[in-house]
């Protein structure tokens, strides 16, 4: 099955830097990329994703990019704020298959605790 | 638009006792429904997933089930808790024919 490896597992940066968060995963057949924020004792939210159709996408402050040559995919946020520390889960999933029941099955990384100060 | 509802909210539960969690969606029809566990507040782990009505597939062995009895309904059950069930239960559900998930407010489960 879908292997997704995240790193780092913590990032501390000053308030306006940039912060840099990576997954590779193992099946090449994974044609969906989305990354989840997750603020203690909150749900994860949707923050962005993309598709293997495209390289890059872009949301102000936000921005994701794919490589499926090396089967990488990153997140990108500038201009980091203090509301912008959680949890950050990359995720990676399968199109659909015989019978359907691979289409959704995200398989996530372990999470990545950024902490951005003021 | 669409909700997705969780209770309860928190949970205290004795080991050996039984446990029934519950998810409603609002606001659409023939959802594919989950139910995630995250453990130490990090890693989701995928426990079971359904695509319709009474249809319910496991991804891991454990002493928990799962039933779907309405199309937006998906209950998750135990019938004797473990000290190792407990974590934050997430159910998630996403529109048919789409690829975004979306996760309910979830259950924060303590076995003691």
């Amino acid at each position: 099955g879908e292997n997704v490896e995240q790193h780092p597992s913590t990032l501390s940066v000053q308030e306006g830097d940039s912060a840099v968060i990576k997954c590779t995963y193992s099946d090449s057949a994974s044609n969906y990329f989305p990354w989840y924020k997750q603020e203690l004792g909150k749900r994860p939210q949707l923050i962005i994703d993309i598709r293997s159709n495209v390289g890059e996408k872009k949301d102000q402050r936000i921005a994701v990019t794919l490589n499926k040559t090396a089967k990488h995919f990153s997140l990108h946020i500038t201009e980091t704020q203090p509301e912008d520390s959680a949890v950050y889960f990359c995720a990676a999933s399968r199109p659909r298959g015989a019978g359907g029941t691979s289409y959704g099955k995200l398989t996530f990384g372990q999470g990545t605790i950024l902490t951005v100060h003021p | 638009s669409q909700t997705i509802h969780q209770w309860p909210a928190t949970l205290v539960q004795p080991v050996g006792s039984p446990l029934s969690l519950e998810c409603t969606v609002e606001g659409t029809s023939n959802p594919n429904l989950y139910w995630y566990r995250q453990a130490a507040g990090r890693g989701l782990q995928l426990l079971f997933y359904s695509v319709g009505i009474g249809q319910i597939s496991s991804e891991v062995p454990q002493n928990l089930s799962a039933s779907r009895p309405q199309d937006r309904q998906f209950i998750l059950s135990s019938k004797k808790l473990l000290l190792s069930d407990s974590g934050f239960y997430l159910c998630a559900w996403r529109r048919m024919g789409a690829v975004a998930l979306f996760f309910g407010p979830g259950t924060r489960l303590t076995v003691t």
